[in-house]
């Protein structure tokens, strides 16, 4: 199998910058995409391909990614962005389809 | 626009069976891959296969391989996800997630719409 490991929880206050990070094996090969899932609504597309913002997605919203390790950067949190983040990816044989273990981001 | 429009909350018994729709609209249905994902309460996100509507051809997670079976009407857009000889452990929220890449890609690559989630419960 394969795994996708996030930080459980990050606390920030509004305006600072916080950065989720996600871990996996084959990340220097496979991109990471992240999703926003809100309280009891279903996920929202944020980043594909490592880097890119769909159309809609506010700017302070970015993603990289370098060698094992995928990073969602959130510039000046806003309350609304108050969630849980999920990376995910594929292996590096295409046959696991993975979430990471999603992050609880706080903002206060 | 695309949406995804899926079918109402469902309460079974253990060892029965739910079948979950899943009705597309905004788009060419067997354009796209289409996946199933779920979510336990208070748990991460889960993937559990995806159907090509095109085709029929389906790919299940090795979790679930016996016990799901995806298909496809496409003359009303509509993908299903039947999951059998259910478990309390099944109790979760169903999505229906589209691919983000077109089928004659011949690859899947990640979910760009979501529907709203259908909520199984499993309970004696």
């Amino acid at each position: 199998s394969y795994e996708l490991t996030q930080p459980p929880s990050v606390s920030v206050s509004p305006g600072q910058t916080a950065r989720i990070t996600c871990s996996g094996d084959a990340l220097p090969q496979k991109y990471a995409v992240w999703y926003q899932q809100k309280s009891g609504q279903a996920p929202v597309l944020l980043i594909y391909e490592d880097t890119k913002r769909p159309s809609g997605i506010p700017e302070r919203f970015s993603g990289s990614s370098s060698g094992t390790m995928a990073t969602l950067t959130i510039s000046g949190a806003q309350v609304e962005d108050e969630a849980d983040y999920y990376c995910y990816s594929i292996d590096s044989s295409g046959d696991y389809y993975v979430f990471g273990t999603g992050t609880k981001v706080t903002v206060l | 626009q695309v949406q995804l429009v899926q079918s109402g909350a469902e309460v079974k018994k253990p060892g029965a069976s739910v079948k979950v729709s899943c009705k597309a609209s905004g788009y060419t249905f067997t354009g796209y891959y289409m996946h199933w994902v779920r979510q336990a309460p208070g748990q991460g996100l889960e993937w559990m296969g995806w159907i090509n509507p095109h085709s029929g051809d389906i790919n299940y997670a090795q979790k679930f391989q016996g016990r799901v079976t995806m298909t496809r009407d496409t003359s009303i857009s509509t993908a299903y996800m039947e999951l059998s000889r259910l478990r309390s452990d099944d109790t979760a929220v169903y999505y229906c997630a589209r691919d983000a890449a077109p089928s004659y890609y011949g690859q899947v690559v990640y979910f760009d719409n979501w529907g709203q989630g259908t909520l199984v419960t499993v309970s004696s």
